[in-house]
């Protein structure tokens, strides 16, 4: 049972150059997120999805795009990277609990993309 | 929207339980209290959860205040492998992204 795999790993990127990470979960969950983890900080919400061909916004949405074409993958997308944009970036998926969807869910995350930008 | 708070840092002796402290004042009705832990360059990973009652799995337990304005995460015999970054969130709902945040935690150090 993979989970929530993330690719690539590690990349570096020179400052303007575009890229794309990339989320693929195999637990059928509806909904996905993207976070990014400065050092010693906590994680801030970059975009989600709550379902296949929708997303939106999280706390730091600026500079990302994202897309959802499919239901277990969610694509992060850098147009012309930044400096500002090195961090780690963590991928994450959970499941909408029909008895109580405002609840919380456990939410599974994958084990990280390293992104540098020089 | 609801908020926590913890201390940012603790330490503990191995083989010695360990008592985690989450504030949340704030706290609705409806807003479960979630617990995730960060080993060292991993990703997140679900602890435990709970409404009102305590709550007991095999990772850990969960104390829940009976006005809920605070919670307690218990790791009953810390081991080596249980230093990581223990994370106390509200709701953790997608309908609404600020409750989508985890904040900086705290950092558990576990002395052998």
């Amino acid at each position: 049972n993979a989970g929530v795999t993330q690719t690539p790993k590690f990349r570096v990127l020179k400052t303007g150059q575009s890229m794309t990470l990339l989320c693929a979960q195999d637990m059928n969950h509806e909904y996905m997120y993207w976070y990014r983890q400065d050092p010693g900080m906590g994680l801030r919400l970059i975009h989600y999805s709550v379902g296949e061909g929708t997303t939106a916004k999280g706390e730091v949405p600026d500079g990302y795009n994202v897309s959802r074409l499919k239901k277990q993958n969610f694509l992060l997308g850098l147009e012309s990277a930044a400096p500002s944009q090195t961090s780690v970036y963590f991928c994450a998926s959970s499941y909408s609990n029909p008895d109580s969807p405002f609840s919380g869910n456990t939410i599974y995350f994958g084990e990280g993309s390293w992104l540098t930008v020089v | 929207d609801a908020k926590t708070t913890q201390p940012n840092s603790m330490e503990s002796n191995e083989e010695e339980p360990v008592h985690l402290p989450c504030n949340h004042s704030t706290i609705s009705g409806t807003d479960y209290i979630h617990w995730y832990r960060q080993l060292p360059s991993q990703g997140p990973e679900y602890v435990i959860h709970g409404l009102t009652s305590n709550v007991n799995n095999r990772m850990a337990s969960l104390a829940i205040a009976e006005d809920r304005k605070s919670s307690t995460l218990i790791l009953h015999r810390a081991t080596l492998r249980d230093a990581a970054v223990y994370y106390c969130i509200l709701r953790l709902s997608p309908y609404n992204n600020n409750d989508m945040r985890f904040g900086a935690g705290t950092r558990l150090t576990v002395k052998p």
